[in-house]
Order: C-alpha cells, then structure tokens, then sequence
C-alpha cells in the first residue's frame, strides 16, 4: 500500500511572494507522480505527470521536479498571485495492477492580496 | 467539451435513507473511479470500474455500493448513511494507467 505525504498542510503567502511544497512517496515500484490544483467548486485539475527520475516540468509560473531514488517531488510557484489559491494534490501508483492513483492530503495555498 | 460531470453537487440526505450519487463521462475513458475525501484529509479510493470489472477496495464499507450500467455511468448507492459519511465524493477516469481526469465532486451532508 503506497503512503503519499504533502507537507505543509497549509500555506499563506504575499501577493507575489515565490512558494513551494513537497510530496514524499514510496521510491520502490515508482511508476508515475501525478500534480492536481483543486480550487473550490470546480474538479481538480491535472498540472504535471512525471515519471523519469530528474524530470523537470514547467507550466507558467508553476514548475516541478522529481526525485524517484528517494521519493519526492516539489512543486514550485514563482511570484504567487490570487489565483493561485487551490488545494494543490500529488498522487502516485505504482507499476503493474495497481492502477489506481494513492492522493496526499494535499496543501492548501492561500495568496493573500 | 469531453468532461466527466457529477451530479448533484450538493445532496443532504438524512440518517438511514438511502442515497445515490451519479457520475458521467463523455471521454468514453474505460477506467472509473469513486473517492470519498474528509475534510483536510487524502482522497481515499472506495473502488472502481476497470471496464466492467469492479474492483471493491478491502476497507470499503459494505454500506457502498456502485452500480456502471455502460461506459458512460457510474453511480455510487450508499445504503444506510451514518453521520460519518458526510463527505466530498469524488467520481474520476482514465484511460488505463493515464493521468485522472475528475468531476467537480459531491458534497453529502448527512441529517
């Protein structure tokens, strides 16, 4: 059973304030590390899915990195804006039958104005 | 657009009644998904459809049930709802082993 960890839980910053956060998973049977943005009332939507140790990905202002070795991923967002307050998710399965994604508990940024 | 729509997106039902929750998608993604998330906590799979074949997770109440008629549907019945299945439901799908792609979720309220 996969066991994803995000920290922090909760997170307020500055109108243009650079920010990031972590996603800790299993490094063993590593298949996939999958980035969501969850803002309320709408479905969570997909940012990065990440899968070669190294891998850096970039979105606009929103980047991340991977690490399959020792399990971690960091998402990064540079000059934060009020749109930019979401729960932001990672997820991860491994490889062969388990299809499913493993969610963290996500973390939830606020951009304050 | 393709997306995947989850309907109501705000059901109260009361202690012991029971109650379903419908998702549909027009990605004709042969892959479904249902997730139960608490507040501040994970997303919690309860089960899914690969094609039709449904794969229960072990910890999933027996009080869940899901029903997918055709590619398209999948519902989620709750037989019995206890105050501690108040939560945000979370229908999703994928193409095999795919990135998600997810309704916009129902909030259940339990009275």
């Amino acid at each position: 059973i996969l066991n994803v960890e995000q920290s922090p839980q909760s997170l307020h910053v500055q109108e243009g304030d650079s920010t990031n956060f972590t996603c800790s998973f299993p490094s063993s049977n590593f298949y996939a590390l999958h980035w969501y943005r969850w803002e309320t009332a709408k479905s969570p939507e997909a940012l990065f899915v990440m899968t070669l140790n190294g891998d850096e990905k970039k979105k606009g202002r929103i980047s991340a990195t991977l690490n399959t070795k020792e399990g971690y991923s960091y998402l990064y967002i540079k000059g934060s804006q009020p749109e930019d307050s979401a729960t932001y998710l990672c997820a991860s399965h491994g490889s062969g039958s388990a299809r499913q994604l493993t969610f963290g508990s996500g973390t939830q940024l606020t951009v304050l104005p | 657009d393709a997306m995947v729509i989850q309907n109501p997106r705000y059901q109260v039902t009361q202690f012991g009644k029971p109650v379903t929750l419908s998702c549909s998608q027009t990605l004709n993604h042969n892959v479904m998904y249902w997730y139960q998330q608490k507040s501040s906590q994970a997303p919690k799979l309860l089960f899914h459809y690969y094609d039709k074949d449904f794969n229960n997770e072990a910890d999933t109440p027996d009080n869940f049930q899901s029903r997918r008629p055709n590619t398209s549907f999948c519902f989620l019945d709750i037989r019995s709802p206890g105050l501690g299945d108040a939560a945000m439901y979370l229908c999703a799908t994928s193409r095999d082993q795919s990135g998600y792609t997810f309704g916009s979720g129902t909030r259940l309220t339990v009275v």
